[in-house]
């Protein structure tokens, strides 16, 4: 069973430049996480899918990201514009059902913002 | 809001040397706890949940404890390719679908 796969798995782009993230997640997972970890840090949530819908989307720093999951398959999530601070690593992540389950985590992509 | 430490940030053990690593958590109602290992340069890689207080689980030379406020992943005898951070993270009944995650402890066990 393939895991959960993330593209790009390296970007480096100049403040004020757009990004998007890729990820796929393990199929018929409908749950769909995103989480970030910036330097120094611990890794933070930002969203999570069921299917199309976002059911929880307290950890988006602001505006400038939009997570989208059209169809209930694969996610992207969107910075626009990329500020120096949004440099980290991007992991997706994905479970069979909500609750109190494993969620399975993809390899991450790693942004730098110059 | 719900918070995880982990201690100790480093650890560095001889082959064969057992050890515990410590998640300590504040969460309200916990609904489950989660052990991960993570490589360097990958994402991470689940190894464990735990549910309640009392609870255990086991696998190859690791096995995580659960009590009311703290868990402990314990390493018996470890082998060089046991070296990697360990995260824990906890799902409480507040918001049981995100991951409160700890800093990690990184592991390096020398041969």
């Amino acid at each position: 069973e393939a895991g959960v796969t993330q593209f790009p798995s390296h970007s480096v782009i100049e403040k004020g430049q757009t990004v998007t993230l890729r990820c796929d997640p393990i199929s018929g997972h409908d749950n769909l996480y995103w989480y970030r970890r910036v330097m120094g840090k611990e890794i933070k949530f930002l969203l999570h899918f069921v299917k199309e819908s976002k059911q929880d989307e307290s950890g988006m720093p602001n505006n400038r990201f939009l997570a989208e999951r059209t169809g209930g398959t694969y996610s992207t999530l969107k910075v626009q514009p990329a500020e120096l601070e949004d440099s980290g690593v991007y992991f997706c992540a994905s479970s069979h059902t909500s609750g109190p389950t494993a969620q399975y985590f993809g390899p991450g992509t790693r942004l730098l913002v110059l | 809001e719900d918070q995880v430490t982990q201690s100790p940030e480093a650890l560095r053990l001889q082959e064969g040397e057992s050890s515990s690593l410590n998640c300590s958590y504040t969460v309200s109602g916990l609904r489950g706890l989660f052990w991960y290992r993570q490589d360097p340069g990958k994402g991470p890689e689940f190894l464990f949940t735990l549910y309640s207080a009392g609870e255990e689980k086991e696998k190859e030379r690791l096995k995580a404890t659960l009590t009311k406020k703290e868990s402990f992943l314990h390493i018996t005898a470890p082998k060089p390719e046991d070296s990697a951070t360990y995260l824990c993270a906890v799902q409480g009944a507040n918001n049981f679908n995100k991951f409160y995650f700890g800093s990690g402890t990184k592991l390096n066990v020398k041969p």
